[in-house]
């Protein structure tokens, strides 16, 4: 049974940057990790999704080490809007269900 | 514009009668899915569905029940709701071009049963 974990919570300021990590253990091995973010009241939103290594867009990087246990969201220099519930998503072997990630509430402070 | 729609937003019912939230997606997407939020507990896919009469259950869908007859809607069924299942609701639409990971949301359907 897949099983991932987030820290609860963060705090930053604005202009740093700043790293959100989910543990997931016993996932597909031919699919992607996928990132979203989700506004109070709104439904999730997809931010970034990557097989392995690094994989940059406009908005994050995410970063996969190469026994894929774990992966990185990466947010450089954080804004005020950024302040929102982070969430990985991850799809154990052998089903095509989803399983998201304990979520991350980042909290960007002036 | 590219959507995925929900109805109602807001429902508030008795136990026991039976409800119906629907979901549309008008992207042509082979795969759905829906999904309860809960505080503490986050975002838990109750079914999912590959492609037209192709459904497959999540981690919780004791309580609930869909069909997929047609490839844009996915209904959500409650055949005799109970308070356990007050809850935020999400359907989620993606392709398989995307290997399903890009899911695209709803706005949500904020249930509560008395």
């Amino acid at each position: 049974l897949a099983k991932t974990t987030q820290p609860i919570s963060m705090d930053s300021y604005e202009g740093q940057e700043v790293n959100i990590t989910c543990s997931h253990n016993n996932i597909a091995t031919n699919d992607y990790i996928t990132w979203y973010q989700q506004f109070p009241s709104q439904g999730p939103r997809f931010i970034i999704q990557g097989y392995k290594t690094k994989v940059t867009n406009e908005v994050a990087s995410l970063f996969i080490p190469a026994d894929r246990k774990s992966s990185t969201l990466s947010l450089p220099r954080v804004s005020l809007s950024d302040t929102a519930v982070y969430y990985c998503l991850v799809r154990p072997p052998g089903t095509y269900k989803y399983i998201f990630g304990t979520g991350t509430r980042l909290k960007v402070l002036a | 514009e590219a959507q995925v729609t929900q109805n109602p937003r807001y429902l508030i019912t008795v136990t026991g009668k039976k409800l119906t939230v629907t979901c549309s997606q008008n992207m042509n997407h082979e795969y759905m899915s829906w999904y309860r939020q809960d505080p503490g507990l986050g975002l838990r896919q109750i079914y999912y569905s590959m492609n037209v009469e192709v459904t497959d259950k999540g981690d919780v869908p004791e309580g609930y029940k869909v069909s997929r007859k047609e490839k844009r809607n996915f209904p959500l069924i409650l055949e005799s709701p109970s308070p356990n299942q007050t809850s935020l609701y999400f359907c989620a639409s993606s392709s398989r071009q995307t290997t399903y990971n890009e899911q695209f949301f709803g706005p949500g359907t904020r249930l509560t049963v008395l």
